[in-house]
């Protein structure tokens, strides 16, 4: 049973406009939620993250938001730039066990 | 520069043949994970070590995976006999658990033919 789920396979956003990413999970005992993006033929990089008992997180473009009673996050990019083209990665870590659970990832194309 | 560093870069081998991946996490970090990318489950965990103990191999298929730390500087995923359905993406990633994010080294594109 997958855990972390992103169901958008691919999102395609003209620059400069706000690209929204979409995660869902099932598991209440993660602690903190992260978003990785990932170029090709390149490992993940981290990007952001999102303590569960926090319902946002800004760092310059970037912005998480957490709804724990929907158990869904979301990843904001504004404005988005052809440089965010990549695949992003939502990821929870479980709050006992420290270990990492990634979705199936969404690639991003960020249009000039 | 901190970094987690995996040899090879690429492995090309026939089926049948074992191979070892190899990963050196960041100086200091005591929690090792092996991932594997598909294009269906993205990002699959397979195994994970704290302080060079195995801590949850259950994503790893038994009977031909292997994940071991020699030592602290050193972690290795081997597959025997290798198989096609195991082509994909393997990343090493290593974190502690005073900071929040795993970081993750280039990975190792295997090809089995």
């Amino acid at each position: 049973d997958q855990q972390v789920k992103q169901n958008s396979p691919s999102l395609s956003v003209q620059e400069g406009r706000i690209s929204i990413l979409n995660c869902d999970y099932t598991n209440s005992m993660f602690d903190y939620f992260l978003w990785y993006k990932k170029y090709p033929a390149e490992g993940p990089t981290f990007l952001i993250s999102i303590s569960s008992i926090k319902d946002k997180n800004e760092d310059g473009r970037f912005t998480v938001f957490l709804n724990k009673s929907a158990k869904h996050l979301s990843l904001h990019i504004v404005p988005s730039q052809p440089g965010d083209s990549a695949v992003y990665f939502c990821a929870a870590r479980d709050s006992g066990t420290y270990k990492y659970i990634f979705g199936t990832g969404t690639r991003l194309k960020v249009l000039a | 520069d901190a970094r987690v560093t995996q040899t090879p870069r690429d492995k090309v081998t026939e089926m049948g043949q074992e191979v070892t991946m190899r990963c050196q996490p960041i100086l200091g970090h005591n929690t090792v994970f092996w991932y594997r990318q598909t294009m269906m489950q993205g990002l699959e965990l397979l195994a994970y070590f704290r302080n060079r103990a195995p801590l949850d191999d259950s994503g790893m298929p038994k009977d031909r995976f292997s994940a071991e730390m020699p030592d602290a500087t050193l972690a290795t995923l081997k597959i025997q006999p290798s198989e096609p359905r195991d082509s994909a993406v393997y990343f090493c990633a290593s974190g502690t658990t005073l900071n929040t994010e795993a970081f993750f080294g280039q990975g190792t594109r295997l090809t089995v033919v």
